[in-house]
């Protein structure tokens, strides 16, 4: 079976610094998926990034970026010049390359302080 | 982005009434699912299915049913709602393997509260 870890349930970090969320995962699978979700405070979740494991180039979407460290099971996101909007709930997932379900860590609560 | 509905958005009722959340997509996506959430809390999966008439239940053993008829439409029934039964029901469909789309789409939830 496939786990998500977060490890960090709550974070706060100031307006405009950096900060860095975790994730592990446990799979005896060679193929798959992970992604970072986002769900702020109105609920809807959406899609922040994805990183596809064959490919070892870490995925970057603007301010957005992770470290992918297959062999370590670790899957970290980075954001960069954080902004009040960042503020909201953070899951990591993952997803085997031919199968259909989706696991999913705890979450991470993010705070932006002003 | 998403192209995936949920109604209502919010719904208080009392208990021992039947309802239905409904959830739609636009998107014709084969898999589809439903997430139960408490607020600031981990997705549980309660249904998903892999197409019309196919529907199976999740980790989280649930009291509710859901039905697949249409590709489109994915709706859960509680026949008969309990206080335990307040939560964030969350619809997600995802497109299938082999479409480069790899990943969730969510809706906007269903905030169920059972007086």
């Amino acid at each position: 079976a496939q786990t998500v870890t977060q490890s960090q349930p709550e974070m706060s970090v100031q307006e405009a610094e950096t900060v860095t969320l975790s994730c592990t995962y446990d799979t005896s699978e060679n193929n798959y998926y992970l992604f970072w979700y986002k769900q702020p405070p109105s609920r809807q979740m959406i899609l922040v990034i994805r990183q596809e494991a064959y490919k070892q180039q870490n995925a970057t979407e603007n301010r957005f970026s992770v470290n992918f460290q297959k062999a370590a099971k670790s899957f970290s996101l980075k954001i960069s010049d954080s902004q009040l909007g960042d503020t909201a709930m953070y899951f990591c997932a993952f997803m085997k390359h031919e199968d259909n379900q989706f696991y999913f860590g705890t979450g991470t609560s993010l705070t932006v302080i002003p | 982005e998403a192209d995936i509905y949920q109604t209502p958005r919010y719904l208080v009722i009392g208990t021992g009434k039947k309802i239905t959340l409904e959830c739609s997509q636009t998107m014709g996506h084969d898999k589809m699912y439903w997430y139960q959430q408490d607020p600031g809390m981990e997705l549980h999966l309660i249904h998903y299915s892999y197409g019309v008439n196919s529907t199976e239940k999740g980790d989280l053993s649930s009291e509710s049913t859901v039905s697949r008829i249409r590709t489109e439409h994915f709706p859960l029934t509680l026949e008969s709602a309990r206080p335990s039964h307040t939560s964030q029901y969350l619809c997600a469909s995802s497109a299938p393997p082999g479409t480069g789309a790899r990943k969730l789409f969510f809706g906007s939830g269903t905030q169920l509260s059972v007086l």
